[in-house]
């Protein structure tokens, strides 16, 4: 079974408007960690938001909100304001024993991110 | 502070060479770890390494092989290339403790021939 879950292919949304991207996981582990980041076209993965799997709040870094909901074992990505530059590839991942060194990422397979003017 | 740099940024070699990809982390990270990117099976871990040491290891065969440096500078090694190694190379970096964010590198991209 997959372990990270993104069931949209392809987005696309008009600048200024907020998208969200979905993504779902399956862990048995207490601790864990959930990251998002951005692939433009040149590959480098950027780092975006991050949710501890003991964190209350929802996560948020400037125009980036992270969606969780650990019951439905979900971690939306929430992009407000949509910008050009915006589009690219977003992958959902996650760390789990988090409480161990080393861990691993573990990826989605991806949404793609269409922001058009 | 510099980012996480990897060279080359691009690569070319024919079936049966080997290659040799390198990683340099950001300042004061002692962890490194390796991914590889396809299209058909996306990201995968390869293998993480901390103060010289390969603490974790992913499910890839062994001419996939790496190293790390007393400065933390890590390489990967893969032997007796294949077709299907064709692939983005990620490296990313971290401070090598518990649960911390990996920042990665542009990557570097290899063509097997």
């Amino acid at each position: 079974a997959q372990k990270i879950t993104q069931t949209q292919p392809g987005m696309f949304v008009q600048e200024k408007e907020a998208v969200t991207l979905d993504c779902t996981y399956d862990t048995s582990d207490q601790s864990y960690g959930l990251f998002w980041y951005k692939q433009p076209s040149s590959g480098e993965m950027i780092f975006l938001i991050y949710q501890g799997s003991y964190d209350e709040q929802n996560a948020t870094e400037g125009r980036y909100s992270l969606n969780f909901q650990k019951a439905r074992k979900s971690a939306n990505l929430v992009i407000s304001a949509s910008q050009l530059g915006d589009s690219a590839m977003y992958f959902c991942a996650m760390r789990e024993g988090l409480n161990q060194a080393g861990t691993a990422l573990i990826f989605g397979k991806g949404t793609t991110l269409s922001v058009s003017s | 502070k510099a980012g996480v740099t990897q060279t080359p940024r691009y690569l070319i070699k024919t079936r049966g060479q080997q290659v040799t990809l390198s990683c340099s982390p950001i300042s004061g990270h002692r962890s490194v770890s390796w991914y590889q990117q396809t299209p058909g099976q996306g990201l995968q871990f390869l293998f993480e390494y901390f103060s010289e040491t390969q603490r974790n290891k992913g499910n890839f065969p062994g001419r996939f092989s790496g190293r790390q440096f007393s400065n933390s500078r890590s390489e990967m090694n893969v032997s007796t290339l294949e077709l299907g190694d064709s692939a983005l190379y990620l490296c990313a970096s971290s401070p090598g403790l518990v649960g911390e964010t990996q920042y990665f590198g542009p990557g570097t991209r290899l063509l097997v021939l």
